[in-house]
């Protein structure tokens, strides 16, 4: 079972930033936040992952909690190309069974 | 492209058909996965193979097959597969054990049982 809670569906207006949230209550202190995301028809793409810093890359923001119960991905300026599921995971880093869960819709409006 | 390939990208088969999917990654990466990703329904593991050897079968039923002849290139096989066996089913590859920037995912084959 995914050990991540997000929200079924969002929406967001084209050139705002679009804040995803993400539930991980039950984290161990070994495993990693990962972000993919699966735009229509195509297989899952990695955005980024984080332990208990905040990381930034050219494609997006992860702002993890303190008590790392919860995490936000931030895409800051969304396109219609981020239209797309996004799932968020935990796992140990290298652990080689990545479990998907049902993952937020987010739809990007013009 | 991402670095694996998936081929066909479509595929229409009978109940009573053998055919093969394959998988193809140069990204230097150990492990492959198959996935399947039925309509509305999150992507469920199928197989692992690390170092060519096989680390996890996930209760798939026998008439999927897969195949890892070395560490770039991954097959399942199918036959008389059912039409509830219709979905996505998408490879990936990841670097053993390093973690990073985890997985790579293929853009998947189209599998459609008739």
């Amino acid at each position: 079972d995914a050990k991540t809670t997000q929200p079924t569906s969002m929406d967001c207006a084209e050139g705002r930033a679009a804040n995803l949230p993400c539930n991980h209550s039950t984290i161990s202190g070994n495993e990693y936040v990962y972000w993919y995301r699966q735009i229509h028809s195509q297989g899952p793409q990695y955005i980024i992952h984080g332990l208990k810093n905040n990381e930034t890359n050219e494609m997006a923001s992860l702002i993890i909690t303190e008590d790392r119960k919860s995490s936000t991905l931030i895409l800051p300026h969304a396109t219609l190309r981020d239209t797309a599921v996004y799932y968020c995971i935990v796992n140990i880093q290298g652990a080689q069974k990545l479990v998907f869960g049902q993952g937020t819709r987010l739809t990007i409006n013009p | 492209e991402t670095g694996v390939t998936q081929t066909p990208r479509h595929l229409v088969m009978g109940m009573t058909n053998k055919k093969s999917l394959k998988c193809e990654q140069h990204l230097g990466h150990n492990a492959m996965y198959w996935y399947k990703q039925s309509a509305k329904k999150p992507l469920e593991l199928m197989f692992v193979y690390n170092f060519k050897e096989q680390t996890e079968n996930n209760s798939v039923p026998s008439r999927f097959s897969p195949e890892c002849p070395n560490s770039s290139h991954l097959f399942l096989h199918l036959h008389t597969l059912q039409p509830e066996d219709s979905a996505l089913y998408l490879c990936a590859s990841s670097q053993d054990r390093a973690g990073g920037r985890g997985y790579t995912f293929g853009s998947g084959t189209r599998l459609t049982v008739v």
